[in-house]
């Protein structure tokens, strides 16, 4: 099993640029989530989705869109790149509630907004 | 508001000590606790979990503490190797809104570094 694979490792935006992080699962987990982590804090959660065609806002959603047509995919929409969201992005995922078991996380999506 | 927070930001050891990270949490109502280890440009990586019911869980060279009097988790690392290096996240669950969806509030993060 690849488990969480995300696409691409790194890039880099303009301002005003969009672009989608690509993410998709092999385990047939029902939850998915997308975090993003800056430099000496935590994660955060952007959005995430408890099925498919199900997805809901998580902390800090804003500049940010996600859809969820399938039980493996997540991808991760920016409409305006801003200079604020430059960040590493990480897509996880788990059978069942995040609360109460472990996500398994891919190797994160590393973008610079310039 | 909920916090994870961590009381040493970085921690070196020598190769073969016992290595303990700690993590103060501040949500009385969190029952799942979790840690995790992150190596350089890598996800984070599950390394061991525990649930409120419990004070201690045991892994492979790793013990959870839990003591929930003083919200306080630990993590212990036995025989600490140089592949142990890394940033370890503690995490607890927490319950926003009305839907039922518990998400993870993670900590910032701990750098343990093992020298040889």
């Amino acid at each position: 099993n690849a488990g969480v694979t995300q696409t691409p490792k790194f890039r880099i935006l303009k301002i005003g640029q969009s672009m989608t992080l690509q993410c998709t699962q092999d385990m047939n987990h029902n939850y998915m989530y997308w975090y993003r982590q800056d430099p000496g804090m935590g994660l955060k959660l952007i959005y995430y989705s408890v099925g498919a065609g199900i997805t809901d806002k998580g902390e800090v959603p804003n500049g940010y869109n996600v859809s969820r047509s399938t039980t493996e995919d997540f991808p991760l929409r920016l409409e305006l790149a801003a200079p604020s969201q430059t960040s590493v992005y990480f897509c996880a995922s788990s059978y069942r509630n995040a609360g109460n078991q472990p996500q398994h996380f891919g190797d994160g999506t590393r973008l610079s907004i310039l | 508001g909920e916090s994870v927070g961590l009381h040493l930001p970085t921690l070196s050891v020598q190769e073969g000590d016992n290595s303990i990270i700690n993590c103060a949490y501040s949500n009385s109502a969190s029952d799942y606790f979790i840690w995790y280890k992150q190596e350089s440009g890598k996800g984070p990586q599950f390394i061991i979990d525990i649930r409120s019911n419990m004070d201690k869980r045991q892994g492979q060279r790793v013990t959870v503490l839990l003591n929930k009097t003083v919200k306080h988790l630990s993590l212990q690392i036995a025989a600490t190797q140089p592949g142990d290096s890394a940033v370890y996240f503690c995490a607890e669950n927490s319950t926003p809104g009305n839907t039922g969806f518990q998400k993870l509030v993670f900590g910032t993060g701990t750098r343990l570094l093992v020298s040889p």
